[in-house]
């Protein structure tokens, strides 16, 4: 199946503060999804975004379908951006589709 | 509002036991999904179900059992056959492929 990789693992950052989160996958996707989960468990979904660029407010992603990675931007850090930020894909081909498969996470930590 | 309403939040099983968890969704979408998250993990994939009374097993179902009588439910056994079921249960849906997931806030099963 296919193999999704995050990096870094961990980020401590200062409020205020840029990061760049990174989505490396070993195969063709024709969905991608970045989700953020917060401290108590709760799964928010960031984007869909099997290609291209989006933007909402502070945070950005950018997949390279043709190079196999996504990189997810949070600008001006905020306490309440930490916890676990997951990226997900999925390759589906006709018939019914699998569900995604997860990486492992970045755990952010933003101090105040 | 819509949403998916996971319960109970905290379950504790005996040894032997067989538990089941609730996944309730009324986003009138037709695929749902179960996935099980480890501590410092990402979520594996346990079932998922594309249209009512079909399902499919995912990446870890040994031990695991579920039904798809009604669009809204998708409910999950945690039968004595799984040896290690403590850990975090996420119960997901989405309306096509081409759409993101959308996350209830999860099940804690603890085995005591």
């Amino acid at each position: 199946g296919i193999q999704v990789e995050q990096s870094p693992p961990d980020l401590i950052l200062q409020e205020g503060a840029n990061s760049t989160l990174r989505c490396n996958f070993s195969d063709s996707v024709n969905n991608l999804q970045w989700f953020h989960q917060n401290p108590w468990g709760q799964l928010i979904n960031l984007f869909y975004i099997p290609s291209g660029t989006k933007q909402n407010g502070r945070l950005s992603a950018t997949t390279v379908a043709t190079e196999r990675y996504s990189l997810l931007y949070i600008s001006s850090s905020q306490t309440t951006d930490s916890g676990v930020y997951f990226c997900a894909v999925l390759m589906y081909s006709g018939g019914g589709a699998d569900g995604l498969t997860f990486g492992k996470g970045t755990h952010l930590i933003i101090q105040p | 509002d819509g949403g998916i309403t996971q319960s109970p939040k905290y379950l504790f099983r005996k040894e032997g036991q067989n538990v089941t968890l609730s996944c309730e969704q009324n986003l009138n979408h037709d695929a749902m999904y179960w996935y099980r998250q480890d501590p410092g993990q990402g979520l594996r994939l346990i079932y998922y179900s594309q249209i009512v009374n079909d399902f499919q097993k995912g990446d870890i179902a040994e031990g695991y059992s579920v039904s798809r009588e009604k669009k809204e439910s998708f409910p999950l056994t945690v039968t004595s056959a799984q040896k290690n079921p403590t850990a975090f249960y996420l119960c997901a849906s989405s309306h096509e492929r081409r759409y993101g997931y959308t996350f209830g806030s999860g099940t804690r099963l603890t085995v005591v």
